[in-house]
C-alpha cells in the first residue's frame, strides 16, 4: 500500500517571504501522480498543483512550485511571496494511474502567515 | 455549473441511527468518491465508483454502503451509527480521458456528529 508522509504538522512564514512544505511518499509503482491540495478554514479542498511522475520538469503554478525528486520519493511545495490568504492546511496526495484514480493523502501541514 | 454538492451540511445522529449523505455532481464525471476526514488528519477513502452501477471499497469501508444508479448521484449510507463515525465527509468527482486521470473536484463536506 502506498503511504504519504508530511513531517511538518505546522509551519509559519512571514508575509512576502518564501516557505517550503515537505512531503515524502512510498510506492513501488512508476506511473503515478502527485498533488498538493489547500484546505482553508471553509473546509473546501482546492487543488494547488499537480505533478506527473513521468515528467522530469517540476510543475509551477504562479507563486507555487514543486521540487519533485522521484528517486528520493520526495515532493515538496514552495510558496513564494506568501500572502495572508495562503494560510490554510496543505495536504500532499498520491494517485496511482489506474482505473480508480483514488487519492492517498498525507496528514497535512498547517501553514500560518504572519503579517 | 454547481460542481459537487452535498447535503446536509451538518447532522447530529444518535448511536444506532441511520442516515444517507447525498452527493450530486453536474460535470458528467464518470468517477466519484467518498472520503472522511477525522480532526487534524488527512482524508481517507471510504468508497469509490468508476461509473454507474460500479462501486468498490476504499481504505475504511466498514459501517458504510454506497450505490451508483446514475452518473450524477453517489449517496453514502451509514447504518447503525457509532461514535467512531464522527467525522467530516467529503464527496469528490473526476474524469478519466484517454487513459489520463484529471483532478478530483470536492464538495463542501458534511460534518457528522454521532453521540
Amino acid at each position: 500500500a502506498q503511504t504519504v508522509t508530511q513531517s511538518q504538522p505546522e509551519m509559519s512564514v512571514q508575509e512576502a517571504e518564501t516557505v517550503t512544505l515537505s512531503c515524502t511518499y512510498d510506492t513501488s509503482e512508476s506511473d503515478y501522480y502527485l498533488f498538493w491540495y489547500k484546505q482553508p478554514p471553509s473546509r473546501q479542498m482546492i487543488l494547488v498543483i499537480r505533478q506527473e511522475a513521468y515528467k522530469q520538469q517540476n510543475a509551477t503554478e504562479n507563486r507555487f512550485s514543486v521540487n519533485f525528486q522521484k528517486a528520493a520519493k520526495s515532493f515538496s511545495l514552495k510558496i513564494s511571496d506568501s500572502q495572508l490568504g495562503d494560510a490554510a492546511m496543505y495536504f500532499c496526495a498520491y494517485s496511482l494511474n489506474n482505473a480508480g484514480n483514488m487519492l492517498t493523502f498525507g496528514g497535512g501541514t498547517r501553514l500560518m502567515v504572519k503579517p | 455549473n454547481a460542481g459537487v454538492t452535498q447535503t446536509p451540511k451538518f447532522r447530529i445522529l444518535k448511536i444506532g441511527q441511520s442516515m444517507t449523505l447525498q452527493c450530486t455532481q453536474d460535470m458528467n464525471h464518470n468517477y466519484m468518491y467518498w472520503y472522511r476526514q477525522d480532526p487534524g488528519m488527512g482524508l481517507k477513502l471510504i468508497y469509490y465508483s468508476v461509473g454507474a452501477g460500479i462501486t468498490d471499497k476504499g481504505e475504511v469501508p466498514n459501517g458504510y454502503n454506497v450505490s451508483r444508479s446514475t452518473t450524477e448521484d453517489f449517496p453514502l449510507r451509514l447504518e447503525l451509527a457509532a461514535p467512531s463515525q464522527t467525522s467530516v465527509y467529503f464527496c469528490a468527482s473526476s474524469r478519466r480521458l484517454a487513459g489520463v486521470p484529471y483532478e478530483q473536484y470536492f464538495g463542501p463536506g458534511t460534518r457528522l456528529t454521532v453521540t
